[in-house]
């Protein structure tokens, strides 16, 4: 089965310092990975997806995930954080059509 | 574009009450999805269709039903409300054209059961 792990349920950052969000997977396939957010009360949103095409894979809103094989690892990050940035994150891999997501990570930006 | 709608926003139950949550696209996506949301938990499948007619159980799918006569709605039926089913409901759907087709999510129901 597959699966995603994110690393650290919380992550609180300064306004304009880097913004790192781990995620491992574990497939026995290559992985169809991807990075959602979540505001307040709303739904999930698509930040960026992995498609093999390349292992550094940019997103909205100035995020970016780096696919590592060897490390079954697909990180996401921001170099400069900004107050909007505060959400929650869903690390999610594909199997069969459907998703399965881990355990989320919230992230607080500190003035 | 709407996008994917849910209906109602926030509902409470009484224990061993029925509802249903209502849940409807315009994109014209095959496949349709239903996750609740539990803190610190992730989003987890309740049930999924893959087109009209087809139906099929996720990983938590007991003390819920789900029907899809129309490729626009997938409604999400609870028909005896536990306290256990006190959760955020999200819909979701996608074209699913390849593995990597990304889903569109509705805006969630915030569900209470006491």
């Amino acid at each position: 089965a597959q699966s995603v792990t994110q690393l650290g349920s919380h992550v609180s950052v300064s306004e304009g310092a880097l913004v790192l969000l781990r995620c491992n997977y574990s497939s026995s396939v290559p992985p169809y990975l991807f990075w959602y957010v979540q505001y307040p009360n709303q739904g999930l949103q698509l930040l960026l997806k992995y498609t093999s095409a390349a292992t550094l894979v940019k997103g909205i809103n100035g995020f970016e995930a780096e696919f590592k094989k060897s490390e079954t690892s697909f990180h996401l990050t921001k170099p400069s954080a900004h107050m909007s940035d505060a959400a929650e994150y869903f690390c999610a891999v594909s199997y069969d059509y459907k998703l399965s997501f881990g355990a989320g990570t919230t992230v607080t930006v500190r003035a | 574009n709407a996008g994917v709608t849910q209906t109602p926003k926030f509902r409470i139950l009484k224990i061993g009450q029925s509802m249903t949550l209502q849940c409807t696209q315009d994109m014209n996506h095959n496949y349709m999805y239903w996750y609740r949301q539990d803190p610190g938990m992730g989003l987890k499948l309740i049930y999924y269709s893959v087109g009209a007619g087809i139906t099929d159980k996720g990983e938590v799918p007991n003390g819920y039903n789900v029907s899809r006569s129309t490729t626009e709605d997938f409604p999400l039926r609870l028909e005896l409300a536990a306290p256990s089913q006190t959760s955020v409901y999200f819909c979701a759907s996608s074209l699913g054209e390849t593995l990597n087709s990304p889903l569109h999510f509705g805006n969630g129901t915030r569900l209470t059961v006491t």
